[in-house]
Parts: C-alpha cells; sequence; structure tokens
C-alpha cells in the first residue's frame, strides 16, 4: 500500500502560468480533499470530494478547479498561477462512512513567482 | 459553522520536562476531534482522535488529550518530552453534517530543549 501519493515535490511556476498537481491513493477511500498551508494559518480546504463524480467546494476554492472521474485520482488545477497561491498542497484521503480519520499525502511545494 | 482555536502558535520545552497543547474549539453539533503532528518537510499523521466513549485518549508515544465538553476543549498533553517529539501539532474538529470535512486549528510548533 503506498497510501496517499502527491507529484510532483517541488514546483515554480510564473505568474499566469497553469499547472496540475496530481493525487492518487491505493486504499479505496470514497472521500478525497485537498488542503493548502500557509505559515500561521494552519489548513485551509480547497476542494473536496465525496465520490466519483462528485466534488464540492472548500473554504478558499478560488482559483482552482478539481475533477474526480476515477475513485482513486483528484487532481488540482491551477488555472492561472498567482503569487498568492504559494504554498504547500496537501492531499488527503478517507474511507467516509463513520471513519473519519484522513490519511495525508507528502505535499507539494509550490512557488508562483 | 466549527472553529478551533490554538492559542499558542510556539511552545518551547526543556526535554524530559511535561507539556499541554492547548486546543478549544466551537461547535453547536456534535463533534469529533483530533490531534495531527507533523514533523518536519513531512504531510501529517493522525496521533489521536475522540470520537466517543472514554473522554481520555492516547497515543502510542506517551501523548494524551482530554474531551471537555462542557469547556469546548481537547487538550493534548505529554508529562516528559524528548527531542523526537519536535514538530508541529494541529487540532482539527470534525461535525458529522454527513460530509468528510475537517476544520484545523492553526497549530502549534513544539521545540524541545536539550
Amino acid at each position: 500500500n503506498a497510501g496517499v501519493t502527491q507529484t510532483p515535490k517541488f514546483q515554480v511556476l510564473k505568474t499566469g502560468q497553469s499547472m496540475t498537481l496530481q493525487c492518487a491513493q491505493d486504499m479505496n477511500h470514497e472521500y478525497m480533499s485537498w488542503y493548502r498551508q500557509d505559515p500561521g494559518m494552519g489548513l485551509r480546504l480547497i476542494h473536496y470530494s465525496v465520490g466519483a463524480g462528485i466534488t464540492d467546494q472548500g473554504e478558499v476554492p478560488n482559483g482552482y478547479n478539481v475533477s474526480r472521474s476515477t475513485t482513486e485520482d483528484f487532481p488540482l488545477r491551477l488555472l492561472s498561477a498567482a503569487p498568492s497561491q504559494t504554498s504547500v498542497y496537501f492531499c488527503a484521503s478517507s474511507a467516509g462512512q463513520g471513519s473519519y480519520e484522513q490519511y495525508f499525502g507528502p505535499g507539494t511545494r509550490l512557488t508562483v513567482t | 459553522a466549527q472553529s478551533v482555536t490554538q492559542l499558542d502558535s510556539q511552545v518551547p520545552v526543556f526535554e524530559e520536562a511535561p507539556v499541554e497543547l492547548r486546543c478549544n474549539y466551537s461547535s453547536s453539533v456534535s463533534v469529533y476531534l483530533f490531534w495531527y503532528v507533523q514533523y518536519p518537510n513531512q504531510g501529517l499523521q493522525l496521533l489521536l482522535k475522540y470520537l466517543s466513549g472514554s473522554t481520555l485518549v492516547e497515543s502510542i508515544n506517551g501523548f494524551e488529550a482530554e474531551f471537555n465538553k462542557s469547556q469546548t476543549s481537547f487538550h493534548l498533553r505529554k508529562p516528559s518530552v524528548h527531542i523526537s517529539d519536535t514538530a508541529e501539532y494541529f487540532c482539527a474538529v470534525f461535525s458529522n453534517f454527513g460530509n468528510e470535512k475537517l476544520t484545523f486549528g492553526t497549530g502549534t510548533r513544539l521545540t524541545i530543549i536539550p
């Protein structure tokens, strides 16, 4: 079991560029989420999904898109990168249905210049 | 809406001394409470959780937390800390609204002084 994997580990973008952060899990979890972590702000929820084909916005969704075509994958797209999106991004998954523990990936450190 | 407050952003503690990391939450419904730990340059790992039953929960590495409903708190304690406990600790609350959204506190950085 690899758990939750994220690629890339590090990325530098120029303002206005787009990119996709990849997230995959091999635990057959229904629930997947994307968070961003900024100093002094903890983790803030960007988007989440309760199953394949179902996504919803979290606390800070602007500038990000998600889709969930399979149970395993939950990519996060930055449409037009801005310096305010410089952050560490974490993907997490949980089994749902009464299992509340979330499993986190190792994170992607993104810098937008 | 639910929220989590971790009042201490940084806590320095001498090795082998006790520590308490404070967490208070607000929610209008039943909650489940969690402490996650983040070691340097790593993702978050679950440290312990309160779902129901005994209000005192323990982790495998000597931490414990007590759910206090009247004070809406879930403070994390360890009687004797080690260098390896150096990490950032996040308190989180989940309210049973039928989705899997955790709300995190802003984190407490625990630094162990040799």
